[in-house]
């Protein structure tokens, strides 16, 4: 069965470094979502991609985080630096095309020290 | 500001009961509500709804969405250990950005 694809699955890194997430979602799927998930939270959206281009990035915060899907396929979710508060699960998700269900990654929990 | 809120919070049943979950919102251009489930990884899809008053069923879970109220709930009867996760309640909303609720913490205990 497809499914998400996500890497690394755990990252703990210090405060002020740089952290790079990796999302290559089911094939065929041309939008793509990372969203962010603070423990004890509902998942909350950060970037969307239909194909290589940004649709929504109004929740991202630009000053640190980035992201990119260059050929419209596997994306990278940059934070740069990372800060105390970055700690979270990254999910990543893909849908088929607009207004379908999208399909969740096993998602990137990160921890900064 | 659109809003996802998800009742009760968290809920803890005996094994072989039914429960109800909630889910009310308030969003501009509603397009469908989802539901997932989460266990200790990321969301598994269970439903999508866009019409009202039309039922979803698999299995022991079913949901059902009243846009004229905003509102939609997820049953599941005769409860299983192994439903106990977070149910998550999301809506997707204009250029199908997905808006969710905080989620629902269910425990069952045997």
């Amino acid at each position: 069965e497809a499914e998400v694809a996500q890497s690394p699955r755990y990252k703990i890194t210090e405060k002020s470094q740089a952290v790079a997430f990796w999302c290559d979602p089911i094939s065929g799927h041309a939008t793509l979502y990372w969203y962010r998930q603070i423990l004890g939270q509902g998942p909350e959206l950060l970037v969307q991609f239909q194909d290589e281009s940004v649709v929504d990035d109004s929740q991202l915060p630009k000053d640190r985080f980035s992201a990119e899907r260059l050929k419209g396929v596997d994306s990278t979710l940059k934070i740069q630096p990372a800060e105390l508060g970055d700690s979270a699960m990254y999910l990543c998700a893909s849908s088929l095309r607009l207004y379908n269900e999208q399909f969740f990654g096993p998602g990137t929990r990160l921890t900064v020290l | 500001e659109d809003k996802v809120v998800q009742s009760p919070l968290s809920l803890v049943v005996h094994e072989g009961d039914t429960v109800t979950l909630n889910c009310s919102y308030e969003v501009t251009n509603f397009r469908s509500l989802l539901w997932y489930k989460q266990e200790k990884k990321a969301p598994t899809f269970l439903f999508m709804l866009t019409s009202s008053g039309i039922e979803k069923k698999s299995g022991r879970l079913s949901s059902i969405l009243d846009k004229k109220e905003l509102f939609s709930i997820l049953n599941i009867t005769a409860t299983q250990t192994g439903d106990s996760a977070i149910y998550l309640c999301a809506l997707i909303q204009g250029a199908q950005k997905l808006v969710f609720g905080q989620g629902t913490r269910l425990t069952i205990n045997p």
